[in-house]
């Protein structure tokens, strides 16, 4: 089945810098890879998803790249501020005819400092 | 903006005991799933629910498990005979079909 791993497990920033978390994806069939925000005890909140026919997508200070050849994707926030506090995940799916099981990557603490 | 609801938020049980954690999925969502968090580790895929019957199940979706849709709102999770590591949080969440899959607040189980 999928795997999916993710790095760093913890991040630091200062408010205003940027901050980048990596996964990479074991099954070349996945083609639906989502970034999801959780802030302590409360749901996983999408907050970008890229589709393998794009390289790239936007969304204001979140970006994401995808990387099909080597099986990896990042998360990008520029002008971090600290309520971007939070764990993030990303995931991967493939789209079945069931729907699509998402496989988690480990998660990232990402604390932006004053 | 819809969301999915889940009842009860917060459920501490007995080991052995059964439990039933509830769901109302978005409304015009068609793919259904659950989802267990342990506290501090990752998001756990558990089962997928289409059409009425089951379309995935994961290695930790055993027999003590089982979801039903028993009307055309709900989403059940029941577990049968409670174990401690059941502990964790139990996220439903639906999908319309176009890959976006959407969460619920989460019930968070206590056994004891």
């Amino acid at each position: 089945g999928e795997n999916v791993e993710q790095h760093p497990s913890t991040l630091s920033v200062q408010e205003g810098d940027s901050a980048v978390i990596k996964c990479t994806y074991s099954d070349s069939a996945s083609n639906y890879f989502p970034w999801y925000k959780q802030e302590l005890g409360k749901r996983p909140q999408l907050i970008i998803d890229i589709r393998s026919n794009v390289g790239e997508k936007k969304d204001q200070r979140i970006a994401v790249t995808l990387n099909k050849t080597a099986k990896h994707f990042s998360l990008h926030i520029t002008e971090t501020q600290p309520e971007d506090s939070a764990v993030y995940f990303c995931a991967a799916s493939k789209e079945s005819g069931g729907g699509n099981k998402l496989t988690f990557g480990t998660g990232t603490q990402l604390k932006v400092e004053l | 903006e819809p969301e999915v609801t889940q009842t009860p938020s917060h459920q501490v049980t007995q080991m052995g005991q059964e439990v039933i954690l509830r769901c109302v999925p978005i409304s015009n969502h068609l793919y259904f799933y659950w989802y267990r968090q342990i506290l501090g580790q990752k998001v756990e895929f558990l089962v997928s629910f289409y059409n009425n019957e089951i379309s995935e199940k994961s290695e930790i979706f055993d027999d003590q498990f089982s979801v039903e849709r028993p009307d055309g709102s709900n989403f059940t999770l029941k577990i049968r005979s409670t174990k401690l590591e059941d502990s964790a949080m139990y996220f439903c969440a639906s999908c319309e079909g176009t890959n976006t899959i959407y969460f619920g607040e989460g019930s968070w189980l206590t056994v004891v």
